[in-house]
């Protein structure tokens, strides 16, 4: 079984540009996160949808950062424009539930890691 | 609200000694309790859950966990640690639902020849 795929792995850039991660679920995973990891802290939920609906953004900084899941499969975050404490590793995660329910896994991939000079 | 509090940011230990990582939480309803791990340059893969039922988790690498829901903590422990141990671990804990899970600072153990 694939795991979750995200790209780009590293990605350089300077303040005020622009970014986008991409990332595909596990196939048949119907929930689908993004968390954010700065270094030296814990992943921190910035989305997570249920299918192609939003779930919780509560921690989204809506003003640079967007996200979507067009077709409730691949997702697509994006940053614009980028400060520099943007700089961290983001995560995307999917699982399998379908609805409110009990404590599935949640599968991550490896990481897009994004360093802002 | 939930949150989960890992005391230790850095744990050394030699190499077939055991080792207990802490992790508190707080919630105000029932909760679910994970342990992922992350080896370098790579994301977080499960270790051990607690959903219901015996309060001792068990790892298939060795580690185990134990509810406490008196003392509102969930410690990872291994009886006898490998080189290949070393690695960060967090904490995890979710209500269910729809299921957000807020994780720990993290833990990383450093396991010494």
């Amino acid at each position: 079984e694939a795991g979750v795929a995200q790209s780009p792995r590293y990605k350089i850039i300077e303040k005020r540009q622009s970014v986008a991660f991409w990332c595909n679920p596990i196939s048949g995973h119907a929930t689908l996160y993004w968390y954010q990891q700065i270094l030296g802290q814990g992943p921190k939920l910035l989305i997570q949808f249920q299918n192609n609906g939003v779930v919780d953004d509560s921690q989204l900084p809506k003003d640079r950062f967007s996200a979507e899941r067009l077709k409730g499969v691949d997702s697509t975050l994006k940053i614009q424009p980028a400060k520099l404490e943007d700089s961290a590793v983001y995560l995307c995660a999917s699982s399998p539930i379908k609805e409110a329910g009990s404590g599935n896994t949640i599968y991550f991939g490896e990481g897009s890691w994004l360093t802002v000079v | 609200a939930q949150s989960v509090t890992q005391l230790d940011s850095q744990v050394p230990v030699f190499e077939e000694a055991p080792v207990e990582l802490r992790c508190n939480y707080s919630s105000s309803v029932s909760v679910y309790l994970f342990w992922y791990v992350q080896y370098p340059n790579q994301g977080l893969q499960l270790l051990l859950k607690y959903l219901s039922g015996s309060t001792l988790v068990e790892s298939i690498n060795g580690f185990e966990a134990e509810f406490n829901k008196s003392q509102t903590s969930f410690h990872l422990r291994k009886p006898s640690v490998h080189i290949s141990d070393t690695a960060e671990y967090f904490c995890a804990v979710s209500p269910g639902g729809y299921q957000k899970v807020t994780f720990g600072t993290g833990t990383k153990l450093q396991v010494i020849p």
